[in-house]
């Protein structure tokens, strides 16, 4: 089935250590995006990526860093410097074009850093 | 820039009536698009219904449909004979076009009674 994976569901680590989050979609989507959420608030978006090799910071790139090498994974870096790590990141994929197409959702990494 | 706002933290219903969320956005594109999703307690992000900025009619999709008045600046979402699995947080969302980054809203809890 096509869709889109992030691994794992549930992270832990220690404060000052760099984390990286997968994100994996088989839809040949050529857009993918990462987000946080924090508890009861909305999604904010970290980094956009619309075509392979190139992305783009959104609102809160502070601390985090991506990369774009193929056209099916997209994963985030959470460094040390990014100060408040623990949230619940969201990957998603949509493709480019003509009109609008919603974004099409992974089941989400629940990070936490103490 | 893109706004969305959401007025309304929690609403709640009865099963098998309706309910409303509000939505309000801000935007000087002329093209853009507004998105429903829906998130359980589990996280994932469930895509329900798209309204393009030009569509002329309201969109629809089962019991959800959007009620779009573009000189208001609004797209609330309806959801017709609500059931209990309907209890989840709700988010509004916009974006330029296919392949550009959604602005969400702060989200709408909305639950369910029987």
């Amino acid at each position: 089935d096509g869709g889109i994976t992030q691994s794992p569901k549930y992270l832990f680590r220690k404060e000052g250590q760099n984390v990286t989050l997968s994100c994996e979609q088989n839809l040949n989507h050529d857009a993918m995006y990462w987000y946080r959420q924090d508890p009861g608030q909305g999604l904010r978006l970290i980094y956009y990526s619309q075509i392979v090799n190139d992305f783009q910071k959104g609102d809160i790139a502070e601390g985090y860093s991506v990369s774009r090498e193929k056209k099916e994974s997209f994963p985030l870096t959470v460094t040390s410097a990014q100060k408040n790590p623990t949230a619940f990141y969201l990957c998603a994929s949509s493709p480019v074009g003509q009109g609008n197409y919603e974004q099409y959702f992974g089941p989400g990494t629940r990070l936490t850093v103490t | 820039a893109q706004k969305i706002t959401q007025t309304q933290p929690g609403m709640f219903v009865q099963e098998k009536e309706a309910v409303t969320l509000d939505c309000t956005y801000d935007t000087s594109d002329q093209s853009y698009g507004l998105f429903w999703y829906k998130q359980p307690s589990s996280g994932e992000m469930i895509f329900l219904i798209y309204q393009g900025s030009y569509d002329e009619q309201n969109a629809t999709e089962g019991r959800y449909s959007l009620n779009f008045q573009k000189a208001r600046k609004s797209a609330n979402l309806v959801i017709s004979a609500s059931q209990l699995g309907d209890s989840a947080m709700y988010f509004c969302a916009m974006g330029r076009t296919s392949g550009s980054r959604l602005t969400f809203g702060e989200g709408t809890q909305l639950t369910v009674n029987p």
